[in-house]
């Protein structure tokens, strides 16, 4: 079975601050991707980064880096130094092969709701 | 790239009456386009996963006479919520993936805010 944990529901944190948010997912499948999604207030989702389950060097873009360990099923997200646009709630998405002829589906983590306080 | 827009982002509507929802992939085709429901403080709930020209396929539980969704063209997808209820208001959300390629990323759109009185 496919799934994606996001432990952390609620973070709160003070800008500048560093925090981290944890993904771990579950899947038998040896090619797979994940993602990392934001919603601001606002609703609309915006697209953060793809992995691929082949790649696990960890990225970095500007205050945001990513985390991608195999060996723990984890593919964490960091941003640093936070800031108050940067509340949100972060979606983490695992995308596996299809099956019995569906599409490729995403399977989403609960969100963790992030606030950055001035 | 990539931008996907919805119309309305907000529509309040009576008991009994159909709602009309559009997903436009305004720079790049659509060949997929997906529909979630989400509920407030909730994750996505995928509804139905539409290709370009064929049949959408829906979730267990997502009653298809309810939610009539259509994609017609390779950038345009249509959800109808037939005889609203107040149970059916919701935040629905569309995506689109391009290309060929099925490990292509989602692009969602902004959403459509939806109150049934």
């Amino acid at each position: 079975a496919q799934k994606v944990t996001q432990a952390q529901t609620e973070i709160s944190v003070v800008e500048k601050e560093d925090v981290t948010l944890d993904c771990v997912y579950e899947t038998r499948d040896t090619t797979y991707y994940l993602f990392w999604y934001k919603q601001p207030p606002s609703g609309e989702l915006v697209f953060l980064i793809r992995r691929n389950s082949f790649d696990e060097q960890n990225e970095i873009s500007g205050r945001y880096s990513w985390n991608f360990q195999k060996s723990t099923s984890s593919f964490n997200f960091t941003i640093t130094a936070s800031q108050v646009v940067d509340s949100a709630v972060y979606f983490c998405a695992l995308s596996v092969p299809p099956n019995a002829g569906n599409n490729r589906k995403l399977i989403w983590g609960l969100g963790t709701s992030l606030a950055v306080n001035p | 790239g990539a931008v996907v827009s919805q119309h309305p982002s907000r529509v309040i509507c009576k008991s009994g009456t159909s709602v009309k929802i559009e997903c436009r992939s305004l720079d790049f085709q659509a060949t997929t386009m997906f529909w979630y429901r989400q509920f407030p403080k909730k994750s996505l709930m995928l509804m139905a996963t539409s290709n370009e020209g064929s049949k959408a396929t829906y979730e267990q539980g997502v009653e298809k006479d309810k939610f009539l969704i259509n994609h017609a063209s390779l950038t345009l997808s249509t959800l109808t919520v037939t005889s609203a209820h107040p149970e059916d208001s919701s935040f629905y959300i569309c995506s689109a993936r391009g290309g060929l390629g099925v490990w292509d990323t989602q692009y969602f759109g902004p959403g459509t805010r939806l109150t049934v009185l």
